[in-house]
């Protein structure tokens, strides 16, 4: 069974920093890319961050980029996410999926992890 | 930049009746396109993916359509479960760059 486990949300003060981690099981991890996708209280999805299966590739949001790191280790079947410079825009749950680039689409959500941004 | 727009953005339907979400690229990218359901206080999960193909699990009432820049997701016959919040999704320039809808609300009239 795919499963996505988020973790390393919290509460942090703006201009704080925070990494998020998402743990792989069920398939061969280093098969797949990989997405970060965050949801405001009360708002729709928003892509925040790829990554391919090597981690060569990366791509950001402009809303995020120059602030956030998205990278992976293969041997331990996790994906990560560096934030850094966080403001309440930033405050959301996030969510990492699973990319099928074949069919562009993400087949497999976690349950998300909750970001904070607030003094 | 990709914007896709949903309409209408709330839907208020009884179970049984029919439901028509719509969603409008405002280019065309790419000829795939993805639905996803959130029910509340869940994750979102994949419904239709390549326009119209159902995700696993996903029952039949589910069908997805369209070309270009306008997809349609229909619900045959709306069951209680079906009450949720559905996104559109599309690649944009890069692969693994996504964008998603708005969202549709469907709730109970």
């Amino acid at each position: 069974e795919v499963q996505l486990v988020e973790s390393g949300g919290g509460l942090v003060q703006p201009g704080g920093s925070l990494r998020l981690s998402c743990a792989a099981s069920g398939f061969t991890f280093n098969d797949y890319e990989m997405n970060w996708v965050r949801q405001a209280p009360g708002k729709g999805l928003e892509w925040v961050s790829y990554i391919s299966s090597s981690g060569s590739t990366v791509h950001y949001a402009d809303s995020v980029k120059g602030r956030f790191t998205i990278s992976r280790d293969n041997a331990k079947n996790s994906l990560s996410l560096q934030m850094n410079s966080l403001s309440a825009e930033d405050t959301a749950l996030y969510y990492c999926a699973r990319y099928l680039r074949n069919l562009e689409s993400l087949d497999y959500w976690g349950q998300g992890t909750l970001v904070t941004v607030s003094s | 930049e990709l914007v896709l727009t949903q309409s209408p953005a709330t839907l208020s339907l009884s179970p049984g009746e029919r439901a028509t979400l719509s969603c409008r690229a405002s280019q065309s990218v790419s000829s795939y396109f993805a639905w996803y359901q959130q029910r509340r206080g869940q994750a979102p999960r994949l419904l239709i993916y390549d326009v119209s193909k159902r995700a696993t699990g996903i029952p039949a009432r589910f069908s997805g359509s369209g070309s270009g820049t306008d997809f349609t997701l229909t619900i045959s016959s709306l069951e209680p479960e079906d009450f949720a919040v559905y996104y559109c999704q599309q690649r944009s320039n890069w692969p693994g760059q996504l964008t998603f809808g708005g969202g549709t609300k469907v709730e109970i009239k």
